[in-house]
């Protein structure tokens, strides 16, 4: 049974720029998170994702987007990357009439130079 | 929101020592989840209580949920090397979306 799998594992890019972060969900899962945990700190919720659609959104500006496709996998896209962007970026998956047990990937570690 | 506190923020210890961490808020939480988080690895979750007074263990792992539900601790009896990570502890909520704090990072030296 796959965890949940998230690409690529690491990332450098320059200010200014735009990066897109892959999720797939545990198996069976039908809804995706995204957060952020920069270095020493507790990951922060970006935003949810249950059939295709946003569901909830935390604290971050629009140049954080995303998508969730018909199989469940989500993609995380950021613009105009600030060198505040540098983080490790998790995504969780959970199954949404089961409750808010949330698995989490390993992690996209994301650096902006 | 619902601010989470935890501490310490660092406690490092040698093996076969216990150690107690702790979660506090000034809100009343319905649940509050404790994750482990190892380097490298993302969260995961070890046990959700419920009941005021609650105690949960998990082996040499013992959580306790607070009468009033607004605070919770993790003790662990003789700690060992592969207890190390950073533990961090988030309300449960139904509407899916986890505010964690800002954690404790143990380290546990052989």
């Amino acid at each position: 049974d796959a965890g949940v799998t998230q690409s690529p594992t690491h990332l450098i890019k320059t200010r200014g720029q735009q990066v897109t972060l892959r999720c797939s969900p545990k198996s069976g899962h039908d809804t995706v998170s995204w957060y952020q945990q920069a270095l020493g700190q507790g990951p922060q919720f970006i935003f949810q994702y249950y059939e295709e659609e946003e569901r909830q959104r935390g604290n971050f500006p629009d140049r954080f987007s995303g998508h969730q496709f018909p199989n469940y996998s989500s993609e995380l896209n950021v613009n105009a990357l600030l060198l505040g962007d540098s983080a490790l970026y998790l995504c969780a998956s959970s199954l949404a009439v089961e409750g808010y047990e949330q698995y989490f990937g390993p992690g996209t570690r994301l650096t902006v130079t | 929101t619902q601010l989470l506190e935890q501490s310490p923020q660092f406690l490092s210890i040698q093996e076969g020592e216990n150690l107690t961490v702790y979660c506090n808020s000034s809100s009343v939480f319905s649940s509050l989840q404790w994750y482990r988080q190892e380097p490298g690895e993302g969260p995961v979750l070890l046990v959700t209580v419920v009941t005021g007074g609650e105690v949960k263990k998990l082996k040499r792992l013992t959580f306790q949920f607070g009468d009033a539900r607004k605070d919770s601790s993790l003790h662990i009896t003789a700690a060992q090397p592969g207890d190390t990570g950073l533990y961090l502890c988030a309300p449960g909520k139904n509407d899916y979306k986890l505010s964690f704090g800002a954690g404790t990072t143990v380290t546990v030296r052989a």
